[in-house]
């Protein structure tokens, strides 16, 4: 079992473009989350992805922007980077019901 | 004020020693409690929740939740090497989608 798979591992990016992480759930998993984790600090929520419908939405401004594919995978999408988008992002899944979220390894996403 | 607070070190103990990590938090609304171990450069990984008030034991690892004081604690017995890692406590409300985690502890066990 490949757990949760996270791609890129690492990615740096200018400020002003646009980057999108891909996220491939743990077998079995239906649900979707994405949280943001900043150095030194805990994650963030940014969304959860449902059924392909956004479930529920953190303090994140319209910038970021998600989808889940029939498959269940993911991907989160950030227009406009600014340098305090740096951070580490996080994918995590779960059985719609079942609170064992599974998260994975992260996206290390540097703007400059 | 932040709705989980976390004190984040860092702590370092001897191999063998009991650690106590604690949060606390502001939103009575909150009913489930869980900890996570994130080893540097790794996702966070689950390592006990608990619903409600009460304690729950796995092992060398004990969760204790007090509702009346808003406060949680996750204790490690007869700690290793092995242990060291930054512990996150999360909590969520019933039937949100959403985890608030605290800052997390940078703990070192030293051999």
């Amino acid at each position: 079992d490949a757990g949760v798979t996270q791609s890129p591992t690492h990615l740096i990016k200018t400020r002003g473009q646009q980057v999108t992480l891909r996220c491939s759930p743990k077998s079995g998993h239906d649900t979707v989350s994405w949280y943001q984790q900043a150095l030194g600090q805990g994650p963030q929520f940014i969304f959860q992805y449902y059924e392909e419908e956004e479930r529920q939405r953190g303090n994140f401004p319209d910038r970021f922007s998600g989808h889940q594919f029939p498959n269940y995978s993911s991907e989160l999408n950030v227009n406009a980077l600014l340098l305090g988008d740096s951070a580490l992002y996080l994918c995590a899944s779960r059985t719609t019901g079942n609170w064992g979220y599974t998260f994975g390894s992260g996206t290390r996403l540097t703007v400059v | 004020q932040k709705e989980v607070e976390q004190d984040p070190g860092p702590l370092s103990v001897p191999e063998g020693a009991i650690v106590s990590l604690n949060c606390t938090y502001s939103n009575s609304a909150f009913q489930y409690f869980m900890w996570y171990r994130q080893y540097s450069r790794k996702g966070p990984e689950l390592l006990m929740y608990t619903y409600s008030s009460g304690n729950k034991e796995d092992g060398r690892f004990t969760a204790q939740v007090d509702k009346s004081s808003k406060y949680i604690s996750l204790f490690i017995r007869d700690s290793q090497p092995s242990d060291s890692a930054t512990y996150l406590c999360a909590m969520s409300e019933t039937g949100a989608n959403n985890l608030f985690f605290g800052t997390g502890t940078r703990l070192t066990v030293i051999p």
